[in-house]
């Protein structure tokens, strides 16, 4: 399973863009990239995905490094409601529980008014 | 509205009271999966299942039992609770299984084993 590398946490103000890193080096060329959050009592929310191209949706935009290797998930103006842990999550395109979320520790991140 | 279900919410109970807690989902997806998450350790899996009677175990399925005899529904049993499987348990649902289909979560269920 690929392994992913996320900062532990990190601010932003209310109505900035926060860029959240994510480092997945080891990436199967079939695995599309996930984003989760998480706000405090709730359940995981999905976010946004991708395969190779950078993606966009109503929530954020999801940047893909050329290789791969990393993605940024990006808020383009923070609100409140975004203080949340944020989860990096490769997902195998085919195969069993090669299919299956493995979540790590996330980023959490705090939004100062 | 498309949404996964959990009840309930909140449970209490006492070792060796069998429980089960159900798990629904009203959009048709073949993946199912219920996930438990506590303090330190985060979100692990439980068990899986991709489609009406296919189950299998994820990261930590001891003391889980699990069913899948219908689309819709994938409850998660507890023959025997015990205190350390005191958590809070997530319930999610997919598409399919593959790559580029999102998870959605259910609003989770607090148990506490006494």
């Amino acid at each position: 399973d690929a392994k992913t590398t996320q900062p532990n946490s990190m601010e932003s103000n209310e109505e900035e863009p926060v860029h959240l890193p994510c480092n997945h080096s080891t990436i199967s060329g079939t695995d599309y990239i996930h984003w989760y959050r998480q706000l405090p009592s709730q359940g995981p929310e999905y976010v946004i995905h991708g395969l190779t191209s950078n993606v966009n949706n109503r929530m954020a935009s999801l940047a893909i490094a050329e290789d791969r290797k990393s993605s940024t998930l990006i808020l383009h103006r923070a609100t409140l409601r975004d203080a949340a842990v944020y989860y990096c999550i490769p997902r195998r395109q085919y195969g069993g529980s090669q299919g299956n979320l493995i979540f790590g520790k996330g980023t959490k991140l705090s939004v100062k008014p | 509205e498309a949404q996964v279900t959990q009840n309930p919410r909140y449970l209490i109970t006492v070792t060796g009271k069998k429980l089960t807690v159900t798990c629904s989902q009203n959009m048709n997806h073949e993946y199912m999966s219920w996930y438990r998450q506590d303090p330190g350790l985060g979100l692990r899996q439980i068990y899986y299942s991709m489609n009406v009677e296919v189950t299998d175990k994820g990261d930590v399925p001891e003391g889980y039992k699990v069913s899948r005899k219908e689309k819709r529904n994938f409850p998660l049993i507890l023959e025997s609770p015990s205190p350390n499987q005191t958590s809070l348990y997530f319930c999610a649902s997919s598409l399919t299984r593959q790559g580029g289909s999102p998870l959605h979560f259910g609003n989770g269920t607090r148990l506490t084993v006494t």
